[in-house]
């Protein structure tokens, strides 16, 4: 059963820094992983799809990465700014069944 | 552009009443989604529908069934519901199945 991870939970960071996020799964058998976007109260916005013959997807600041082989996904902000702090989620796609599961999130808190 | 519309916003119901949770999207996509947000579980599906006329159970379908309207209108019932059943609700959608979401801004649900 696929499993995807997420570690720290949550995360501070002073503003301006540069930061990665951590998404592990346990199955590489996947067909893309995405990144989203959770503002508190709101719903989820996409922010990165990677499919699983790439290796990384960049818009603006953010890069993500993928590791199929490793089961390793990373996404990269630079510059970080106080509108960046949010609860960030990876989401695996599967190739057997084409479900998609989530991660739990991490809750990133930009300081100013 | 409205993107996908979830009513209502906040609901509070006593165990064993019925409600129906009420999703529309604006975006001609073919494929429906609800999901259940709970604090240390992540997102999990509930019910989706790969296209108009058909659903199916996701992860977690148990106490719930859920209507296909129209190509716009995925609705999710609670025929009774349980404290279990507390959570936050979000329905998405997406052009392909499995996708490329556009998810709504969730129904935060308190059965007491």
């Amino acid at each position: 059963k696929q499993e995807v991870t997420q570690i720290p939970a949550a995360l501070s960071v002073p503003e301006g820094e540069n930061l990665v996020l951590n998404c592990s799964f346990t199955d590489s058998a996947i067909y893309n992983l995405q990144w989203f976007r959770q503002d508190p109260g709101k719903g989820l916005t996409s922010l990165l799809l990677i499919q699983s013959s790439q290796r990384e997807q960049t818009s603006g600041r953010l890069n993500a990465s993928l590791d199929k082989s490793s089961g390793r996904s990373t996404l990269y902000i630079a510059a970080s700014q106080p509108g960046d702090s949010a609860t960030y989620l990876c989401a695996v796609r599967m190739n057997r069944d084409d479900k998609i599961i989530f991660g739990k999130g991490t809750r990133l808190h930009i300081l100013p | 552009n409205a993107g996908v519309t979830q009513t209502p916003k906040f609901q509070v119901l006593k165990t064993g009443q019925s409600m129906t949770l009420q999703c529309a999207q604006d975006m001609n996509h073919n494929s429906m989604y609800w999901y259940r947000q709970d604090p240390g579980m992540g997102l999990r599906l509930i019910y989706y529908s790969a296209s108009e006329g058909t659903t199916d159970k996701g992860e977690v379908p148990n106490g719930y069934n859920v209507s296909r309207l129209n190509k716009r209108e995925f609705s999710l019932r609670l025929e009774s519901a349980a404290p279990s059943q507390t959570s936050v609700y979000f329905c998405a959608s997406s052009e392909r199945l499995f996708y490329g979401y556009t998810f709504g801004s969730g129904t935060r649900l308190t059965v007491v």
